[in-house]
């Protein structure tokens, strides 16, 4: 019954190869995100998406792509990896409007670039 | 340019001895500030959100307090189960809903 649920929990790829991270949550909310945390823990906002359309795209190379089928799917996939991919990538959602608008995260995604 | 600073980075306390985490923010219409858990291997854990000066909401043995230029998580007779990263973040006026982060304080509780 996990509210944001994300696959694979880890990934270990060679430098080149173009993978994806799959996100879905249950909690019927219209906004998704992916977060990249670095090997310092920092958290930062990578895409935001509304009801499927792209709201926030920060300065992420075009080899990561996002796709969000349905509101309650965001996708990520990333071409041509790089050792520097390596990091811990995680999904969240939020509902906009309302009285609560935390967001909720997955349980993320290691990926290790060798 | 908005921004989250938590301080100490590292704090270590023994069961029992209460201390506080701070969060000072700057930011462009603060929309909302949030308090997250994040244990290793695990995904942030939300926590408290404050939206106002003066607000403070409490869950256990956590109280968290709002000011117009910092957010304080005062934790009183911690447990080793209270061990972990706690986040602060903010979301900014204006913006789309994502929030930034500041580096976390790693809370270490010994027996």
């Amino acid at each position: 019954d996990t509210a944001v649920s994300q696959t694979p929990k880890y990934l270990v790829t060679q430098m080149g190869n173009d993978k994806s991270i799959k996100c879905e949550q249950n909690l019927g909310h219209d906004t998704m995100y992916w977060y990249k945390q670095d090997s310092k823990k920092f958290l930062k906002i990578m895409f935001s998406y509304n009801n499927k359309e792209l709201i926030i795209n920060e300065t992420v190379p075009n080899r990561f792509s996002p796709k969000s089928p349905d509101k309650a799917h965001l996708n990520l996939h990333i071409n041509s990896l790089e050792l520097g991919d390596s990091a811990v990538y995680f999904c969240a959602s939020s509902q906009e409007k309302g009285l609560n608008t935390e967001a909720f995260f997955g349980q993320g995604t290691r990926l290790t670039v060798v | 340019e908005d921004q989250v600073t938590q301080s100490p980075e590292a704090l270590r306390l023994q069961e029992g001895e209460s201390s506080s985490l701070n969060c000072s923010y700057t930011v462009s219409g603060l929309r909302g500030l949030f308090w997250y858990r994040q244990d290793p291997g695990k995904g942030p854990e939300f926590l408290f959100t404050l939206y106002s000066a003066g607000e403070e909401k409490e869950k256990e043995r956590l109280k968290a307090t709002l000011t117009k230029k910092e957010s304080f998580l005062h934790i009183t007779a911690p447990k080793p189960e209270d061990s972990a990263t706690y986040l602060c973040a903010v979301r900014p006026g204006g913006s789309q809903g994502n929030l930034i982060f500041g580096k976390g304080t790693k809370l270490s509780v010994k027996p």
